[in-house]
């Protein structure tokens, strides 16, 4: 079946990086974009970046810019996100998603997520 | 960027009840490039509604999504007790797509 499923939970100190994965399966990889939102504790859900499986190229929200990398190796059918100079409140669950259209970009409904990494800064 | 307000903040119902959620934009959404998410505590987010009114796969027809330019509805038509959650809806027309804040939909 179609899923994603993501790394495991992670405690950073401030000022260190973390990289996430999600592996994709059940789906043709490189004909749908990836997302990614995280969402902080008690709080609502907040889009981070996209990134192209097949061509690699990604947009970021622009409070993101320069802070956040996303990156794929088709080979395994995974997608990373990394976020370096960790900040007390970027403590959250940090969630991929795939693009529902296949096309739309940089914007899309997202049909499925993965189960959502806890990442404690602290 | 297009602000999505929600609203109420909160409904408490009763299970077999009708549920109606409103998320209103800033500006029209483009091709009504609207999409709702139910968020149950814990889970991931699940995508409900996409395009102001198509049902994703799986989601049972008591869901129905309606509206257009900066209006648009959410309705569960009876409530069932996995329907008691936080919604959310989502516009992606423009190159920053945005998030209301959610609705809380709780028992009574």
């Amino acid at each position: 079946q179609v899923q994603l499923v993501q790394s495991g939970a992670e405690v950073q100190k401030p000022g260190a990086s973390v990289k996430v994965s999600c592996k994709a399966s059940g789906y043709m990889f490189t004909n749908y974009l990836m997302h990614w939102v995280r969402q902080a504790p008690g709080q609502g859900l907040e889009w981070m970046a996209i990134i192209h499986p097949g061509g690699g190229s990604a947009a970021y929200a622009q409070k993101f810019q320069g802070r956040v990398t996303v990156t794929r190796d088709t080979s395994t059918t995974t997608v990373y996100m990394e976020v370096t100079g960790l900040r007390s409140d970027d403590t959250a669950v940090y969630y991929c998603a795939r693009g529902q259209s296949g096309i739309n970009w940089p914007s899309d409904a997202l049909d499925i997520w993965g189960q959502g990494t806890v990442v404690t800064v602290s | 960027e297009i602000v999505l307000t929600q609203s109420p903040g909160a409904l408490s119902l009763s299970p077999g009840e009708r549920a109606t959620l409103s998320c209103r934009a800033s500006q029209s959404v483009r091709n009504g490039y609207l999409a709702w998410y139910q968020q149950q505590p814990g889970r991931a987010p699940r995508l409900l509604i996409y395009d102001a009114s198509s049902r994703a796969a799986g989601v049972p027809d008591r869901f129905s999504g309606s509206g257009s330019g900066t209006d648009f509805t959410l309705t569960i038509s009876r409530l069932e007790p996995e329907d008691f959650a936080v919604y959310y809806c989502q516009q992606y027309s423009t190159s920053t797509g945005t998030i209301g804040q959610g609705t809380k939909v709780e028992i009574k």
